[in-house]
């Protein structure tokens, strides 16, 4: 157990739709990552939060937004749903920002759009 | 981001050391090595990183070429819970990010 949490693990939902994912950090990170793998991309980076601030940008589509609030936690919301979008969708922690924090990753979401 | 080049897949025995390698002829001088490893149904889980020395930990050694061009991931006993996907990633020491871009990575099978 990573001490990363995340909820729902499995969301089933429609195209179009629009959905929120929940992760909350270890206790004392403040960092927060999100990841999306799927069979096609594999395990790619989306973006990075570090105590409330965007810290980093990946392949983030416009559609799709996040945001780490006072309390740490962190909420990735996926609107205008593709079936592409179907995927695993991880949250990590870290303590701090930089490269030598090792992410602890939680178990992840798995979304499927049908 | 530099590039790293891992196999596809190695296999190993039970209780015998595995050594898994990973070139990056094109890393500079700032890049971090960090390996992580998934395990299947489960989210990547943090091995090892290293600069330019090698490096042991619980889990693992990091073995690091004196040019920093190549490194290998030491684990010195295979048990079947180290069946997983390894994945070495480099990340940019002057940039202060942390995003970790994963490749294909080397899927480990451990042979009973």
């Amino acid at each position: 157990d990573s001490g990363v949490t995340q909820t729902p693990k499995h969301l089933i939902t429609a195209t179009g739709q629009r959905v929120t994912l929940r992760c909350s950090p270890r206790s004392g990170d403040l960092s927060v990552y999100w990841y999306q793998q799927s069979l096609d991309q594999g395990l790619q980076f989306l973006i990075q939060y570090y105590n409330g601030e965007e810290r980093a940008k990946g392949n983030i589509l416009e559609r799709f937004s996040a945001q780490q609030f006072p309390d740490l936690h962190s909420e990735l919301n996926l609107s205008s749903l593709e079936l592409g979008d179907s995927a695993l969708y991880f949250c990590a922690s870290s303590v701090g920002a930089g490269n030598y924090n090792e992410q602890f990753f939680g178990p992840g979401t798995r979304l499927t759009v049908l | 981001d530099a590039k790293t080049t891992q196999p596809n897949s190695m296999e190993s025995n039970e209780e015998e050391p595995v050594h898994l390698p990973c070139n990056h002829s094109t890393i500079s001088g700032t890049d971090y090595i960090h390996w992580y490893r998934q395990l299947p149904s489960q989210g990547p889980e943090y091995v090892i990183h290293g600069l330019t020395s090698n490096v042991n930990n619980r889990m693992a050694s990091l073995a690091i070429a004196e040019d920093r061009k190549s490194s290998t991931l030491i684990l010195h006993r295979a048990t079947l819970r180290d069946a997983a996907v390894y994945y070495c990633i480099l990340i940019d020491g002057q940039t202060g990010a942390n995003n970790l871009f994963f490749g294909t990575g080397t899927r480990l099978t451990v042979i009973p």
